[in-house]
């Protein structure tokens, strides 16, 4: 079966620190992935989508960018981070013409 | 304009109650839809997908799809406490990106 694993759960960082989010899928070939943010009580922001290994596309301009060195790894990340990236962080991938979301990390900005 | 609008609620409604939940969108190129339920610090999860006009039921729940009112509905028959969520409506043009866009999402409460 198709799972996608995302970590960690909660994270906590200072203004100015690095970023790393992962996200793996498992059970799938050359899938769709896409990481999307929520802030809080809104809907979901598409930040990236990746239709392929090195294939990335942005969505918005801003602090974050993203790369997918493996076929089912997806990684989101910072240089630095601001007060402005705090939120809840989803990653997705496609199967067929549904997609399925891991279960988010909650990163706050301090 | 946003491509896609929900009201965002949020709607409180006793046991039992039908419940409505609307869309609307002005990209005419959206092919498909989706309907996602969101607890509180999760991720969505997906309950209804429909690539057509009219209606689609799944159990207590029911995709409708209007292409032309550019306009998407999900109902809840007999809802219950544990419906109590977040409603994230869905839509993608079908091209080989699949980008996903959502309505904000309307929180719903069902009241015991």
């Amino acid at each position: 079966s198709q799972t996608i694993h995302q970590w960690p759960a909660t994270l906590v960082q200072p203004v100015g620190s690095p970023l790393s989010l992962e996200c793996t899928v498992e059970g799938t070939s050359n899938p769709n992935l896409y990481w999307y943010r929520q802030a809080a009580g809104r809907g979901l922001q598409l930040l990236f989508y990746s239709v392929g290994i090195g294939q990335i596309s942005s969505e918005v301009p801003q602090n974050l960018s993203a790369s997918r060195p493996q076929d089912r790894q997806f990684i989101l990340s910072s240089k630095k981070l601001l007060l402005s990236d705090s939120g809840f962080y989803l990653c997705a991938f496609l199967t067929g013409r549904e997609a399925f979301f891991g279960q988010g990390t909650r990163l706050t900005v301090v | 304009q946003k491509e896609v609008e929900q009201d965002p609620g949020p709607l409180s409604v006793p046991e039992g109650a039908i419940v409505s939940l609307n869309c609307t969108y002005s990209n005419s190129a959206f092919q498909y839809f989706m309907w996602y339920r969101q607890y509180s610090r999760k991720g969505p999860e997906l309950l209804m997908y429909t690539y057509s006009s009219g209606n689609k039921e799944d159990g207590r729940f029911t995709a409708q799809v209007d292409k032309s009112s550019k306009y998407i509905s999900l109902f809840i028959r007999d809802s219950q406490p544990s419906d109590s969520a977040t409603y994230l409506c869905a839509m993608s043009a079908g091209d080989s990106s699949y980008k996903l866009i959502f309505g904000s999402g309307t929180r719903l409460l069902v009241r015991p």
